[in-house]
């Protein structure tokens, strides 16, 4: 009953990181996701698998396939060095569940 | 929008502290508040959940009889009761409102909980 992700990603500024969170195990397809600065509280870019809250840049954008959803994030910039995390509502067990984190490093 | 968590400090195992959570900028009553936890180099741990009329008060398992969440909608105020604390419970502790069942659309900064053995 886990969001399993990597622990760590790497991009270069300019090109497209992708991050993944797989569901073990938690029926709810509906993932949201989340980037902590560092020092600082979580902010939402993506909710229900792909939309985006007012505000967050149209270079965030989510997928979903099988157990599988990927946050993307087009166009890297150094600013988007932080970590993220994806969270689903698991309703077979009354919980939030957040996923291990990926740390993404903007080379 | 905002939330402002206070109450956190250093206190040995085994004593108790509440943590608050003040609430300004939007309507209260209109939201679902949560608490999560982030020990020191670690991920996210959400530990509860509790509706404006406190029907939904949900706690995850490994705080249940330890912890306990609470609100007063006339001063926009939700908190967070610890007891019996362990060193395990040492993190930053943020609370997060949400709708019924949504994700978390706002989250104060923190207050850090150190437990000392």
């Amino acid at each position: 009953y886990e969001l399993t992700q990597a622990p760590s990603v790497s991009v270069a500024p300019g090109e497209t990181a992708r991050i993944t969170c797989v569901r073990n195990n938690i029926e709810n397809e509906i993932v949201h996701w989340y980037q902590q600065q560092p020092g600082q509280a979580p902010v939402l870019v993506v909710s229900y698998n792909n939309d985006r809250p007012p505000g967050i840049p149209a270079r965030f954008s989510g997928s979903s396939f099988d157990n599988t959803d990927t946050l993307t994030i087009s166009r890297v910039e150094a600013g988007d060095e932080a970590a993220y995390y994806c969270q689903v509502w698991d309703f077979n067990r009354d919980l939030w569940v957040f996923g291990g984190g990926t740390k993404l490093t903007v080379l | 929008v905002q939330l402002v968590e206070s109450g956190g400090g250093v206190v040995q195992a085994g004593r108790s502290l509440r943590l608050s959570c003040s609430a300004s900028g939007f309507t209260f009553n209109d939201y679902v508040f949560h608490w999560v936890r982030q020990a020191p180099g670690k991920g996210l741990e959400w530990l509860a959940l509790l509706s404006f009329d406190e029907k939904s008060n949900l706690l995850r398992d490994s705080v249940i009889g330890r912890f306990s969440v609470s609100r007063n909608n006339l001063k926009s105020i939700l908190y967070l009761q610890m007891n019996s604390l362990e060193v395990d419970d040492t993190a930053r502790y943020f609370c997060a409102r949400g709708r019924e069942g949504a994700p978390f659309d706002n989250w104060g900064q923190g207050t850090l909980v150190a437990v000392s053995s």
